[in-house]
């Protein structure tokens, strides 16, 4: 079945590093892809998304392309901030279907 | 802008016992789903629920789930009998019939004692 794997944290980085979160999925046919960002105490809310192959979805300086060669949506950030702190989940969604698939998150830290 | 509700924040409950969250979807949207998380564990898929159905559901959504859309605004996620097990976040969702993307409520956590 249709799956995301992401990379283990926590990741732990100091202000203005540069950051990577690896996404990858299995899924049949074209999935719509998406990064959610879960900060502390909080629900989940929709930080970028890509619905074909190509796309680059961004906000708040976060990127990630979506790559189906690789099938991969790695999230990047060029100058992370404290207020990043957060988990960030890469999920995708199939075309058709009815549910999202979460991966399993990735904890980041960020030092002052 | 609008958004997804969920009430209550945080619900205490005796283990056996029914409990009912309640959720708020945004007006227009027409697909409604539930998802839990387990403490610092993934988000996981409970069930779709589209035009007054259910169109999919997981394995964990057993005889002890239900869902409901009773008026035009509230849908509801009933576990009859809780267990120690259910205890975890319940997030609700819902997106528009064109839409791409979910949009979550802040979500209920559940605490079964």
């Amino acid at each position: 079945g249709d799956s995301v794997t992401q990379m283990e944290g926590p990741v732990t980085l100091s202000e203005e590093a540069f950051l990577t979160i690896n996404c990858t999925y299995t899924a049949t046919g074209y999935p719509s892809l998406f990064w959610y960002v879960q900060y502390p105490g909080e629900g989940l809310q929709l930080l970028l998304k890509a619905t074909k192959a190509d796309d680059k979805g961004s906000n708040k300086g976060f990127e990630a392309t979506y790559r189906k060669e690789t099938t991969s949506f790695h999230l990047e950030k060029g100058s992370v901030q404290v207020s990043d702190s957060a988990v960030y989940f890469c999920a995708l969604r199939n075309t058709g279907g009815f549910k999202t698939i979460f991966g399993a998150g990735t904890r980041l830290f960020v030092k002052a | 802008e609008p958004e997804v509700t969920q009430t209550p924040s945080h619900q205490v409950t005796q283990m056996g016992q029914e409990v009912i969250l309640r959720c708020v979807p945004i007006s227009n949207h027409l697909y409604f789903y539930w998802y839990r998380q387990i403490l610092g564990q993934k988000v996981e898929f409970l069930v779709s629920f589209y035009n007054n159905e259910i169109s999919e559901k997981s394995e964990i959504f057993d005889d002890q789930f239900s869902v409901e859309r009773p008026d035009g605004s509230n849908f509801t996620l009933k576990i009859r009998s809780t267990k120690l097990e259910d205890s975890a976040m319940y997030f609700c969702a819902s997106r528009g019939v064109e839409g791409h993307v979910e949009f979550f409520g802040p979500g209920t956590r559940l605490t079964v004692l």
